[in-house]
């Protein structure tokens, strides 16, 4: 069973860069996974930020960029807002019309 | 404006089933690969099962195969999840999702609110 790994939790100060990965418990995350990633706030269904890796979602800042860095892929917040303090979720194809989220960061602007 | 909207939730015993709907409008349906994704209280984002454009492809999470069964009209723009044999693991809110494209492959990009499935005696 591949498990989708994600830091748990972490901390930004406001302003800054942080890089949030999204990696696989064996093996390399490749563009051919189409790595996707979600913002979630409490209540609220999730809102799609980058596709396929590295493609921004219509109406989503330019502050938020998706990568693959090294052996994982990667979102990548720059300039960090307080309302970017969130539950952010990566999710990979596997193959065969499956595909597994991970397990979610919790962001803190601090 | 692409709307998409779940009901069917509910209350229902162990071992009971239901039937979720996703209601979907401002985009041609019949293009598009659809998608259940659920979380269960405080917990992450779970992918449930997806179907292609067409209906004729259909994919479950292990979790759920031969329990959920996915499927759409096409003529009515409803996607629909029947749920049997339910357990306390399967509380959660039920996402529908609209892929970005035909087939399962396709990220998914719209979400709708949600419904919420409570199984308990």
């Amino acid at each position: 069973q591949t498990v989708v790994t994600q830091e748990p939790s972490f901390s930004v100060s406001p302003g800054g860069t942080v890089t949030l990965t999204c990696g696989l418990s064996s093996g390399s995350v490749s563009t051919n996974y189409y790595p996707t990633w979600y913002q979630q706030t409490p209540g609220q269904a999730p809102r799609t930020l980058i596709y396929s890796t590295n493609i921004r979602s219509s109406g989503v800042p330019d502050r938020f960029s998706g990568s693959i860095l090294g052996k994982k892929a990667a979102l990548i917040i720059t300039g960090a807002q307080a309302d970017d303090e969130s539950d952010y979720y990566c999710v990979l194809y596997m193959g065969s019309g499956i595909w597994v989220f991970g397990g979610g960061t919790k962001l803190t602007v601090l | 404006e692409v709307q998409l909207l779940e009901s069917g939730g509910g209350l229902v015993q162990p071992g009971g089933s239901l039937r979720l709907s996703c209601a979907v409008s401002g985009f041609t349906f019949n293009s598009y690969a659809m998608n259940w994704v659920r979380q269960a209280p405080g917990k992450g984002l779970e992918w449930v099962s997806s179907i292609s454009a067409g209906g004729s492809g259909t994919y479950y999470a292990d979790s759920v195969k031969g329990r959920f069964t996915i499927s759409r009209d096409n003529s009515k723009n409803t996607l629909s999840l029947q749920i049997n044999s339910l357990g306390a693991e399967d509380t959660a809110v039920y996402y529908c999702a609209k892929a970005r494209a035909l087939m399962p492959r396709d990220p998914f990009d719209i979400w709708g609110q949600g419904t919420m499935v409570t199984v308990s005696s």
